[in-house]
């Protein structure tokens, strides 16, 4: 059940730069797009949703994007902090019934 | 601000026994979740559960696991004969009518020995 990707463990980058985390998904009829940051033995955090109706939203340093042709969503942190360091959930519904999420990345910015 | 919240932390049980998770949702969320992380791994989807029933379930959610509802605020998730692959963090989660993200407890750790 592989509907949505992160296909990238991991990523590393330098404080004040620019962080891309990126997802694909295969289900066109997803309504909303999620990211949740998650810290170890803690839950899932919500940071920031689009709908499938729009292509950009954006809330402080977090912005996603939604390519939906591409069926591919992106978080641009901007600019990154040390703090921001844990893993990113990329998830996805179509109904109030299930949140399919992927794999994780795990985001490290380093000082 | 109103959280999730799941009790115990961390359970430790035998192999074989049964366990109760509780989880208290957000009051006045209609749509209940239970998720599980296996260390390591990603975010497996069990149960979801609305107007007092089952809506869907994965294939981990076998007969071993049931869900209640019991009172106007507890939602538990009982393993009823736990194995060794049953250890993992397990999250409960809960989404009010006409949002969009569902809200996230911090979890009960399983340990089955």
């Amino acid at each position: 059940d592989q509907q949505v990707k992160q296909n990238s463990p991991s990523l590393s980058v330098q404080e004040g730069r620019i962080s891309i985390l990126n997802c694909d998904y295969t289900n066109s009829m997803f309504d909303y797009f999620l990211w949740y940051k998650k810290y170890p033995a803690e839950g899932p955090t919500f940071l920031i949703s689009i709908s499938s109706i729009k292509d950009k939203n954006e809330d402080g340093r977090f912005t996603v994007f939604l390519n939906k042709s591409a069926k591919h969503l992106s978080l641009h942190i901007v600019p990154s902090q040390p703090g921001d360091s844990a893993v990113y959930f990329c998830a996805a519904r179509y109904n109030f019934n299930k949140f399919y999420f992927g794999s994780g990345t795990k985001l490290n910015v380093k000082p | 601000e109103p959280e999730v919240t799941q009790t115990p932390s961390h359970q430790v049980t035998q192999m074989g026994q049964e366990v109760i998770l509780r989880c208290v949702p957000i009051s006045n969320h209609l749509y209940f979740y239970w998720y599980r992380q296996i260390l390591g791994q990603k975010v497996e989807f069990l149960v979801s559960f609305y107007n007092n029933e089952i809506s869907e379930k994965s294939e981990i959610f076998d007969d071993q696991f049931s869900v209640e509802r019991p009172d106007g605020s507890n939602f538990t998730l009982k393993i009823r004969s736990t194995k060794l692959e049953d250890s993992a963090m397990y999250f409960c989660a809960s989404l009010g009518q006409g949002n969009t993200e569902a809200f996230f407890g911090q979890g009960t750790r399983l340990t089955v020995v």
